[in-house]
């Protein structure tokens, strides 16, 4: 079956300390993005690639980095910078990018908790 | 700029009630729209899209219909079940950017 996962479901980590979020697609799609999900709240856009070895910035980089080294896979690391680090975040990936109006698949999500 | 605004839940409907959850939006161009469904703790699942004015999209019995007059997008189902609650996001395709709206909770009584 075709997908996106994410690992690991629930994440704890201490203030302070540097984490990455796992996201991989078996879709072959070419754009894959991170999105933050705050309770009632939409959901912001932290960084997005539309091919390998390439990403932008959204619109709440501050704090995160990520990188694209095979088309599979889309790790996002949070780091110590991060002021409010505790959120759920979502992985997601379409066929084609921002320009195009494809729908996105989103993985299962991953919930960072930071103490 | 582009937005979408959705209307606010939580919406509480008995089982078999006509469920509408109201969308608009504003965009330049000719923006696509979708609607998703996020299930507690899971990540969001596409439930239906238009990509030009006057397409209706259904799925599970779900609709909605692209109204390029109204700005709006509104998701309808005539009768709700116990597993439809979750909460629904209204999405636009804009210019190089998707923009969500903040979601509308939905709880079906049985």
């Amino acid at each position: 079956d075709g997908g996106i996962t994410q690992s690991p479901k629930y994440l704890f980590r201490k203030e302070g300390q540097n984490v990455t979020l796992s996201c991989e697609q078996n879709l072959n799609h070419d754009a894959m993005y991170w999105y933050r999900q705050d309770p009632g709240q939409g959901l912001r856009l932290i960084y997005y690639s539309q091919i390998v070895n390439d990403f932008q910035k959204g619109d709440i980089a501050e704090g995160y980095s990520v990188s694209r080294e095979k088309k599979e896979s889309f790790p996002l690391t949070v780091t110590s910078a991060q002021k409010n680090p505790t959120a759920f975040y979502l992985c997601a990936s379409s066929r084609g990018g921002l320009a195009d109006s494809y729908e996105q698949y989103f993985g299962p999500g991953t919930r960072l908790t930071v103490t | 700029g582009d937005s979408v605004t959705q209307m606010e839940g939580p919406v509480t409907l008995s089982e078999e009630a006509f469920l509408t959850i109201n969308c608009t939006y504003t965009a330049t161009g000719y923006p696509s729209l979708f609607w998703y469904v996020q299930y507690p703790g899971e990540g969001l699942q596409l439930l239906l899209k238009a990509t030009k004015a006057d397409d209706k999209g259904s799925n599970k019995g779900f609709e909605a219909t692209y109204r390029k007059e109204t700005t709006s997008f509104h998701l309808e189902k005539g009768s709700v079940q116990v597993s439809d609650s979750a909460v629904y996001f209204c999405v636009l395709s804009g210019t190089y950017k998707y923009i969500f709206g903040t979601g509308t909770r939905l709880k079906v009584l049985a």
